[in-house]
């Protein structure tokens, strides 16, 4: 069964270092999806790809936040510098087209920043 | 007022009753539904999506939309200790490109 995958699954970091996360959607997969949970909350999305384009990036704080799908395929997310309040899951999801298709998800990478 | 609502719970049921989870939305545009499940630690995963009002079975799963009331449930039958996780309501935006989750209802099945 095919699979969205992420890596590194765990990172501990300190605050004020860079870290990035890697994600490989379902192959023919033309949309990406990053997202950021909470713990106790609900995933929120932080920028979305068509293709290698971005769709929607309101809300990735782009002071720090960087994304990037080059070839359109997979995808990249950077944080630089990595502050305390970064402590979450990190969720990439992926969806055949843009719109009614269901989303899958990720392992998701866990970060911890001390 | 929040965009998507959920009972934060946790919703204690015993094996082999029925788990009933609600959630409402604020889009009145939204066309599509989905419910996920997500056990502690690990991530999301699609367990229905509803695009029409009434039901949908799958499974020991129901899931109820209610478009003109902006609600939309989900019903687990024969609850099993397995189903003990968060599940998170999401609605698809009425622009079609964005889920809201909501917070989540956390199950658990007692033995």
């Amino acid at each position: 069964e095919a699979e969205v995958a992420q890596s590194p699954r765990y990172k501990i970091t300190e605050k004020s270092q860079a870290v990035a996360f890697w994600c490989d959607p379902i192959s023919g997969h033309a949309t990406l999806y990053w997202y950021r949970q909470i713990l106790g909350q609900g995933p929120e999305l932080l920028v979305q790809f068509q293709d290698e384009s971005v769709v929607d990036d309101s809300q990735l704080p782009k002071d720090r936040f960087s994304a990037e799908r080059l070839k359109g395929v997979d995808s990249t997310l950077k944080i630089q510098p990595a502050e305390l309040g970064d402590s979450a899951m990190y969720l990439c999801a992926s969806s055949s087209r843009q719109g009614e298709d269901e989303q899958y998800f990720g392992p998701g990478t866990r970060l911890t920043v001390t | 007022q929040k965009e998507v609502e959920q009972n934060s719970g946790p919703l204690s049921v015993p094996e082999g009753a029925i788990a009933s989870l609600n959630c409402t939305y604020s889009d009145r545009g939204s066309q599509s539904f989905f419910w996920y499940r997500q056990y502690s630690g690990k991530s999301p995963e699609l367990i229905m999506s509803i695009y029409s009002n009434g039901d949908k079975e799958d499974g020991r799963f129901t899931a109820q939309l209610n478009k003109a009331s902006q609600y939309v449930s989900l019903l687990i039958r024969d609850s099993q200790p397995s189903d003990s996780a968060t599940y998170l309501c999401a609605p698809l935006g009425a622009a079609g490109n964005k889920l809201t989750f909501g917070g989540g209802t956390r199950v658990l099945v007692k033995p």
